[in-house]
């Protein structure tokens, strides 16, 4: 009865491809997100989506862009892979409606590497 | 936007001492600060928060302490055990903007 899961937990991939991580959520939430974590742990936000409005960090290029087929699930597509992209990503999700912030359930983390 | 510093960025204590991590934030709208533990190999995952409106928050051995004026927060951790081992990471936010996080703490506890 896994919150929050993601696939694949490992990715390894040349330079150039493109690729795609998979996110689900099953606690009813409407808010995910997905994380970049780099070699020495920091943890950035790259998007923010519920069903109204998908917020981007304005520092992610381009090649990476999230979708969402329904309200559970947030996949990342990436694009013309590059070596820095190599990083742990995670997914997360929260309940956001309302004016009052909550606690972010985030997955497991799939590990990419860029060859 | 809104800018978090945490230190230590490495913390080593003996089992059963206390652990301490402070937190700065700039933006003096935040008003929501959790606190998140990651171990190796698995997602941060969050183990106390505070809202602006009080200053200290416990559960059990653990306690967050909010000074909205001077705009920084800690975590402290009493009666460490080696399965506190991970890292820590503080985070900010007004509710208006995703959270923003700190660098992370790595905590060791040494039996």
């Amino acid at each position: 009865d896994t919150a929050v899961s993601q696939t694949p937990k490992y990715l390894v991939t040349q330079m150039g491809n493109d690729k795609s991580i998979k996110c689900e959520q099953n606690l009813g939430h409407d808010t995910m997100y997905w994380y970049k974590q780099d070699s020495k742990k920091f943890l950035k936000i790259m998007f923010s989506y519920n069903n109204k409005e998908l917020i981007i960090n304005e520092t992610v290029p381009n090649r990476f862009s999230p979708k969402s087929p329904d309200k559970a699930h947030l996949n990342l597509h990436i694009n013309s892979l590059e070596l820095g992209d190599s990083a742990v990503y995670f997914c997360a999700s929260s309940q956001e409606s309302g004016p009052q912030y909550n606690e972010q359930f985030f997955g497991p983390g799939t590990r990419l590497t860029v060859l | 936007g809104e800018n978090v510093e945490q230190h230590p960025s490495t913390l080593s204590v003996q089992e059963g001492d206390s652990a301490v991590i402070k937190c700065t934030y700039s933006d003096s709208a935040s008003n929501y600060f959790p606190w998140y533990k990651q171990e190796l190999g698995k997602g941060p995952q969050l183990i106390i928060d505070i809202r602006s409106n009080v200053g200290e928050k416990k559960d059990q051995r653990i306690a967050v302490t909010l000074n909205k004026t001077a705009k920084h927060f800690s975590l402290h951790i009493t009666e460490t055990q080696p399965e506190d081992s991970a890292v820590y990471f503080c985070a900010a936010t007004s509710g208006n903007t995703p959270l923003v996080f700190g660098k992370g703490t790595r905590l060791s506890v040494i039996a």
